[in-house]
């Protein structure tokens, strides 16, 4: 059974860069898309990206331009790292994995809450 | 605002059966698969139903989905009182290339 963890920081100051880790421990990470999804109070969940084991990347345009992320084949974790935060991206971040568009998101971490203030 | 529209809340008593709604558009549900997820206060989505109607296993047949046209369904019969969490869905969206999601529905257990 795939178990996903996110580690980073809870809280990071306005403008600075938010940097998140998700580690993968119980299967290969090899086949699957790893995904990274946000839930701001109150609001519904947002999709952030997702990287493919080969590295390829697609993200949400509304966050393009500030988003990168990575993937660590030799660790089995991949990572998330936003820029120039605002308090708008205060919300618990969750990774998430997937095989295929058909079958669904079939993996989830617990997600971790980030705070952002200044 | 979400992409894919559910009511915010549903109730039933024990026993009883729920239905909670998934609406989207053409370019996710309409041509993509709807999933639906389980989710408990403070922990992970739990994956309940995959391409449409597909349950993983350890999902008590309780729970089934359907789809039809740009909307998707997830029917709970024989309500207990651990069903009670927030239920959302998602599809993919062509477009975005991505992950589009409802904005979940609070089931309670009267």
């Amino acid at each position: 059974q795939v178990q996903l963890q996110e580690s980073g920081p809870g809280l990071v100051k306005t403008s600075e860069t938010l940097s998140l880790t998700c580690s993968v421990s119980g299967d290969s990470p090899s086949g699957y898309y790893w995904n990274w999804i946000r839930q701001s109070p109150g609001k519904a969940l947002e999709w952030i990206g997702r990287i493919s084991y080969s590295g390829t990347t697609r993200y949400n345009p509304s966050l393009k331009s500030r988003v990168t992320l990575s993937l660590d084949t030799s660790k089995n974790q991949f990572s998330l790292r936003l820029t120039s935060v605002s308090a708008a991206d205060t919300a618990v971040y969750y990774c998430a994995r997937h095989i295929s568009s058909w079958w669904g998101i079939d993996s989830w971490g617990q997600g971790t809450l980030v705070t952002v203030s200044s | 605002q979400s992409v894919l529209t559910q009511p915010p809340s549903a109730s039933g008593a024990p026993g009883q059966a729920v239905t909670i709604s998934c609406s989207g558009s053409s370019s996710d549900i309409g041509s993509n698969s709807v999933n639906w997820y389980q989710q408990l206060p403070g922990a992970g989505p739990e994956l309940l139903i995959y391409n449409n109607n597909q349950r993983p296993s350890g999902v008590p047949d309780r729970f089934s989905g359907s789809k039809s046209g740009t909307s998707g369904s997830l029917a709970i019969s024989g309500l207990q009182s651990e069903d009670e969490a927030d239920y959302f869905c998602a599809s993919w969206h062509d477009s975005l290339s991505g992950w589009v999601f409802g904005g979940g529905t609070k089931l309670t257990v009267l």
